[in-house]
């Protein structure tokens, strides 16, 4: 079974500053996949940022990375140069390449870009 | 490209009514996956579907049936709702097991049910 932990509830930062969510897992597979998910007020859930366990290259995408520490665990986003748009709730989730498909949610960080 | 289209997008039950939450997905994905979210609690996956034909239970699935229609359509029912059963559902699919673009996970707008 995975767990996945994200242990800061809220955050905010101010316009182009960076901010890091946190976010650490436990598994005992190991190949798996990591994603950061981010759901807007609009409710939509959106794909951010993914990764393969395997691979030892962070994961970037234009203003978003991660930082990811197998051994620790840890899979935490950098959000560069933050803009009003990245206001949202982010989820950290996991699932197993040769388990169930499962994706295992951690309980979201809630960030606030401040103008 | 729709992607994922769920109905109804709010719907308010009284205690003991029964429901159907329909999802479709234009995107030939084998697996699709309901999901309840609740606050403070990120998204609990209640049933999955690794193919047509199969299902499984997930997190939470007590109170839910489901019933894989085709390829295309997973549909999540609720036979006498409690007021439990208010949350936001969302609906997924993805291509399955393997690569890590298979893996992808592509949501629905979600559903707000409310039960009174």
């Amino acid at each position: 079974a995975q767990t996945v932990t994200q242990s800061q509830p809220e955050m905010s930062v101010q316009e182009a500053e960076t901010v890091t969510l946190s976010c650490t897992y436990d598994t005992s597979e190991n190949n798996y996949y990591l994603f950061w998910y981010k759901q807007p007020p609009s409710r939509q859930m959106i794909l951010v940022i993914r990764q393969e366990a395997y691979k030892q290259q962070n994961a970037t995408e234009n203003r978003f990375s991660v930082n990811f520490q197998k051994a620790a665990k840890s899979f935490s986003l950098k959000i560069s140069d933050s803009q009003l748009g990245d206001t949202a709730m982010y989820f950290c989730a996991a699932v197993s390449n040769f388990g169930n498909e499962k994706l295992t949610f951690g309980t979201g960080t809630r960030l606030t870009i401040i103008p | 490209n729709a992607g994922v289209t769920q109905t109804p997008k709010f719907q308010v039950l009284k205690t003991g009514q029964s429901m159907t939450l329909q999802c479709a997905q234009d995107m030939n994905h084998n697996s699709m996956y309901w999901y309840r979210q609740d606050p403070g609690m990120g998204l609990r996956l209640i049933y999955y579907s690794a193919s047509e034909g199969t299902t499984d239970k997930g997190e939470v699935p007590n109170g839910y049936n489901v019933s894989r229609l085709n390829k295309r359509e997973f549909s999540l029912r609720l036979e006498s709702a409690a007021p439990s059963q208010t949350s936001v559902y969302f609906c997924a699919s993805s291509d399955g097991r393997g690569t890590l673009a298979k893996n992808i996970q592509y949501f629905g707008a979600g559903t707000r049910l409310s039960v009174l």
